[in-house]
């Protein structure tokens, strides 16, 4: 069964230090991909996705993420973080057949040391 | 401004009433889905639309139903809410049915007591 899995269920990075979110899903075939961030008390906003192309892709709010096929991961980045990135984190997988069928991750909270 | 909406944002009911929430749309999106969200489970989708009067169960329909007869409506209806489904909810529309972004709504936290 497809799945995603976010193994960081809780970091803490100070501000101004670099960061990497972990993401790893399976499925058969190549994904449609997607990092969501939820601010407190938000809805879900989209950061970036990933459907073909340059593996390595850019997204908003200085993120950035890399798909590769051999390892099944869609790992997050940030070179150096600010306090206003403190949320929580979501992978999603849109396994899409006849309509699209987003399965998530169990999302990662971020908390920025000051 | 382009948004989705829900109603109410937050709701405390009892076992057994029935209760619908609403979701809006403004942005003449095709697709449309409920999700809900609890923690360490991330967000699991209840039911979806690719269309007016086209809809389809998602990974946790039981107990939920939904209707699409405007293209920017999709209420999401319990007929007998129970306690396990206290949870935070969320609509979200995209504007086709393949692969792309999808735009949710600021979410409705509901207790069933």
């Amino acid at each position: 069964a497809q799945s995603v899995t976010q193994p960081d269920i809780h970091i803490t990075v100070s501000e101004g230090a670099s960061l990497e979110l972990r993401c790893n899903y399976s499925y058969g075939a190549t994904p449609y991909l997607f990092w969501y961030v939820q601010s407190p008390g938000q809805g879900l906003q989209l950061l970036l996705k990933y459907f073909s192309g340059d593996t390595l892709v850019q997204g908003i709010k200085g993120f950035e993420a890399e798909f590769k096929r051999s390892q099944s991961s869609f790992n997050l980045r940030k070179p150096s973080v600010h306090w206003s990135d403190a949320a929580e984190y979501f992978c999603a997988v849109d396994v899409y057949s006849s309509a699209s069928k987003i399965i998530f991750g169990s999302g990662t909270r971020l908390s920025i040391r000051p | 401004e382009a948004q989705v909406t829900q109603n109410p944002r937050y709701l405390i009911t009892v076992t057994g009433k029935k209760l619908t929430v609403t979701c809006s749309q403004n942005m003449n999106h095709e697709y449309m889905s409920w999700y809900r969200q609890d923690p360490g489970l991330g967000l699991r989708q209840i039911y979806y639309s690719m269309n007016v009067e086209v809809t389809d169960k998602g990974d946790v329909p039981e107990g939920y139903k939904v209707s699409r007869k405007e293209k920017r409506n999709f209420p999401l209806i319990l007929e007998s809410p129970s306690p396990n489904q206290t949870s935070l909810y969320f609509c979200a529309s995209s504007l086709l049915a393949t692969p792309d972004t999808q735009y949710f709504g600021p979410g409705t936290r509901l207790t069933v007591l």
